[in-house]
């Protein structure tokens, strides 16, 4: 299976900011998601992103909030913008590998926003 | 769209028994896959095992098995010899056969089951 790497694993986030997330993968793949997981809930996908085209979201995310790059097949990267409280989540980055497609996970980057 | 359910928020198992955890889906295709992942504290997601519609056979990797019922639309993972080091939250996936262009690569995601491990 691919080994994934997600930049920061953790932060404290203010108010009102934005941070980025990255997420690196060690081999080519052509599709990568990002999903969230809020507090003590299962996970959401916000968006697909297929190298060299935008990014495809999901009912209820946009573009302006969650920004995402795809420059190359092994990474990606995943802006959560003007963050308020509610934006304190788990973001996973994950790929589409292997036998049967299967989806992996990186670490996860845990945000809290005060 | 597809649901997944498991109604089983938390469970407790002994050391070294077995323990089953329950998934239900609903959806109008006949062609898909089933994952279960774990997430243990540190807040990864781990594949544990995987099961393909068309597969009667049902998944087994190693301690790890499943009980695919297609027809009842339900999908339970068997743990056996439980370890300290399977406490974990538990989360049954669903997801669709992709087309070529690689869409409805989505995972649905069931709500999860805590499962603790008593020594």
């Amino acid at each position: 299976s691919a080994v994934i790497s997600q930049k920061p694993s953790r932060d404290i986030c203010q108010r009102g900011t934005s941070l980025t997330i990255q997420c690196q993968v060690d081999s080519q793949v052509t599709m990568m998601f990002w999903y969230r997981q809020q507090p003590g809930q299962s996970l959401t996908l916000i968006a697909t992103a297929n190298q060299g085209s935008e990014a495809t979201y999901e009912s209820g995310f946009v573009i302006d909030k969650f920004p995402i790059s795809r420059p190359n097949l092994t990474f990606s990267t995943l802006t959560v913008s003007n963050m308020s409280p509610e934006d304190s989540s788990i973001y996973l980055c994950s790929v589409r590998q292997g036998f049967g497609n299967t989806i992996y996970f990186g670490e996860g980057s845990w945000l809290t926003v005060v | 769209a597809q649901t997944v359910t498991q109604s089983q928020p938390e469970m407790s198992v002994q050391e070294a028994e077995t323990v089953t955890l329950s998934c239900t889906y609903d959806t109008s295709e006949s062609d898909y896959y089933l994952f279960w992942y774990k997430q243990p504290p540190s807040r990864q997601m781990i594949l544990v095992i995987r099961q393909e519609a068309y597969k009667q056979q049902n998944a087994t990797e190693n301690r790890f098995s499943v009980n695919f019922q297609k027809a009842a639309k339900s999908f339970s993972l068997k743990i056996s010899d439980s370890q300290l080091g399977d406490a974990a939250m538990y989360f049954c996936a669903y997801r669709s056969t992709p087309p070529r262009d690689g869409s409805g690569s989505r995972l649905t995601f069931g709500e999860g089951t805590q499962l603790t491990v008593n020594p």
